[in-house]
């Protein structure tokens, strides 16, 4: 098994630029979820979904766009970038909400 | 929101010494999760707590889960080089996960 997979690895954008992250798992889990890292900020949930076409808002969804259409899939969209959306951003997926397994990370830089 | 109270935000220890970190929150968790961050890398699951009480170990790594449901701490015994790293407490109640802002451990050989 591969676990879960992020595309790209690194990311750099202007302003108003729009971009999909991409997220695989092939772990039939049905939680997925995104988070953004900060320094000296932990993670922050931006959005998740319990299954297929179930999405739900996090701590932090402002700017980020998500849909469920498979198991396998999760991408997040940032449709106008900002600079404040300069983050490690890490997808993790899991049968429930506990024992999450994250991706490597997308290291996104907006300038 | 529910926030996490990590502790200490850094330690700076010798090979062979012990550790500890604890977690505090003002909620009360069904789980509590222990999660290591290497530089570079996404989080990978330590420990995984499910009842108030609980005492679980992973090779040199042993959790608690506090009674209080508000919190939980983590032992690194006899610590090596390899511990290096950012460790994070991570609480769960009505399904989604709560992280702590960390621990850096850095291990002088």
């Amino acid at each position: 098994n591969a676990g879960v997979t992020q595309t790209p690895k690194f990311q750099v954008l202007k302003t108003g630029q729009s971009m999909t992250l991409q997220c695989a798992q092939d772990m039939n889990h049905e939680y997925m979820s995104w988070y953004r890292q900060d320094p000296g900020m932990g993670l922050r949930l931006i959005h998740y979904s319990v299954g297929a076409g179930i999405t739900d808002q996090g701590e932090v969804p402002n700017g980020y766009n998500v849909s469920r259409s498979t198991t396998e899939d999760f991408p997040l969209r940032l449709l106008s970038a900002a600079p404040s959306q300069t983050s490690v951003y890490f997808c993790a997926s899991s049968y429930s909400e506990n024992e999450q397994f994250f991706g490597p990370g997308t290291r996104l830089t907006v300038l | 929101g529910q926030q996490l109270n990590q502790s200490p935000q850094s330690m700076f220890i010798q090979e062979g010494e012990d550790v500890s970190m604890n977690c505090t929150s003002s909620s009360i968790f069904n789980t509590w999760l222990w999660y290591k961050q290497e530089p570079g890398e996404g989080p990978v699951l330590l420990i995984a707590l499910y009842k108030a009480g609980e005492l679980t170990s992973n090779g040199r790594l042993t959790a608690q889960f506090g009674i209080t449901r508000k919190d939980s701490f983590l032992n690194i015994s006899a610590s090596i080089p390899s511990d290096v790293g950012i460790y994070f407490c991570a609480g769960s109640l009505q399904g989604n996960l709560i992280f702590g802002k960390g621990t850096k451990l850095s291990v002088k050989p």
